[in-house]
């Protein structure tokens, strides 16, 4: 059985850095095929897709926030860290890490539970 | 890129079929088949429903299928029940990334 568990602050004030970490259990990222996304929802809006790697350490950002994306892995530790620099309340968000991604299996499914990022002074 | 356009509600009474649209362009929706689709109960995490366009993940109910022509896909609900109400995603690869689309609430009458 494949879970997902996000972590990370729940409050960050403007212009900081956001590191959310994703600890997965039931597959390994060394497997080919594999991969990890992060996908956010500011409250009462849509999806909006982030960031994906590989098992192979390939890296997928969104183009509209790459600047400001880092996606990174540790597989001995079966983690997925994401970094956002300059938040702005504007990236006020539930965001959640999706197992998926890949060629072999080019859909999100399961998700975590998500967690609620609050940007506020 | 831009954002998958979904109308932003559909509504049908109980046992009737509802449609939802999801357009893209050549970049996405449009050249490839790797489109999914995600019901979300509010407060709730998204599951798939859909993916590569017209597969049924294990447990998900026939009355949800999935089709595309052209740079649109659109996922049809047969059999509306009442559990049916929610939100629904549309999400394509578009090259070196996914987008996902505007989200369409469904009500059910």
């Amino acid at each position: 059985q494949i879970t997902l568990k996000e972590s990370g602050p729940t409050l960050v004030e403007p212009t900081q850095a956001l590191t959310l970490t994703c600890t997965f259990s039931g597959f390994s990222l060394s497997t080919g095929g594999v991969g990890v996304a992060w996908i956010r929802q500011p409250p009462g809006k849509a999806l909006e897709y982030l960031a994906l790697i590989y098992w192979d350490d390939d890296k997928r950002y969104s183009p509209s926030l790459k600047r400001r994306l880092t996606i990174t892995k540790d597989t001995s530790k079966h983690q997925v860290v994401l970094t956002m620099t300059n938040m702005d309340p504007v990236d006020t968000a539930t965001y959640y890490c999706a197992h998926g991604g890949s060629f072999e299996w080019n859909w999100f499914d399961p998700w975590g539970q998500g967690t609620l990022v609050t940007v506020s002074s | 890129q831009s954002a998958l356009t979904q109308p932003a509600s559909v509504s049908g009474s109980p046992g009737q079929s509802i449609t939802i649209s999801c357009s893209g362009t050549s970049s996405d929706v449009g050249s490839y088949n790797f489109v999914s689709w995600y019901q979300q109960h509010p407060g709730k995490v998204p599951k798939v429903m859909i993916y590569e366009g017209t597969k049924r993940p294990s447990g998900i109910s026939n009355r949800f299928s999935g089709s595309k022509s052209g740079n649109t896909a659109s996922l049809t609900i047969s059999g509306l029940q009442a559990e049916d109400e929610a939100d629904y995603y549309c999400c394509s690869y578009a090259g070196h990334s996914y987008v996902f689309g505007t989200g369409t609430k469904v009500t059910v009458l």
